[in-house]
């Protein structure tokens, strides 16, 4: 157990329609990352945030969007969905600005199916 | 362009013999390096990470990685595997300047330690 959480476990929806998924960072960390691992596009970095601001930005779509609350929670919004939008979407934290040689903590993932 | 290449999608081996898992990685400058294993349904956990220091990195689970900069690889290898190290396993780097502390992976490597 990483002691990163995340909300649903699996979300099954339809094309055209919005979903928010939700992630708890460890205790303590700052900073929290979503990753998208699909089968075509393996593991993918789409977004950071540092302590409610966001930090870098990565392949993230526009009709997605993050963002971090004052008790670091973060929730990710997808809109829009198409069906290459299904894959598990992960969330990780790390302690402070979350330096490079900082290890990132893995939530177990999000299984998002858009039919 | 800056880039993570794991060799081979998938390796099946034997219980109790050796198995290394390749990972090389494109780039000039200075990087972090990271195993992180996938076990079924689960999230990612990490085996072991390069910062600096002793180009020999052991992890947990019996785990090592040798880091070899004019090769710009990192592979994974481990004396005698057991069924349970039966997972995916994915090499990342932090490529650092500007791609922040952001993960970049490579495809993964399908292990099946058969008995």
């Amino acid at each position: 157990d990483s002691g990163v959480t995340q909300t649903p476990k699996h979300l099954i929806t339809a094309t055209g329609q919005r979903v928010t998924l939700r992630c708890s960072p460890r205790s303590g960390d700052l900073s929290v990352y979503w990753y998208q691992q699909s089968l075509d596009q393996g593991l993918q970095f789409l977004i950071q945030y540092y302590n409610g601001e966001e930090r870098a930005k990565g392949n993230i779509l526009e009709r997605f969007s993050a963002q971090q609350f004052p008790d670091l929670h973060s929730e990710l919004n997808l809109s829009s969905l198409e069906l290459g939008d299904s894959a598990l979407y992960f969330c990780a934290s790390s302690p402070g600005a979350g330096s490079s040689y900082n290890e990132q903590f893995f939530g177990p993932g999000t299984r998002l199916t858009v039919l | 362009a800056q880039s993570v290449t794991q060799l081979d999608s998938q390796v099946p081996v034997f219980e109790e013999a050796p198995v290394e898992l390749r990972c090389n990685y494109s780039s000039s400058v200075s990087v972090y390096l990271f195993w992180y294993v996938q076990y079924p349904n689960q999230g990612l956990q990490l085996l072991l990470k390069y910062l600096s220091g002793s180009t020999l990195v052991k992890g947990i689970n019996g785990f090592e990685a040798e880091f070899n900069k004019s090769q710009t690889s990192f592979h994974l290898r481990k004396p005698s595997v057991h069924i349970s190290d039966t997972a995916e396993y994915f090499c990342a780097v932090n490529f650092g300047g500007t791609s922040g502390s952001r993960l970049t992976f490579g495809e993964g490597t399908q292990l099946t330690v058969n008995p």
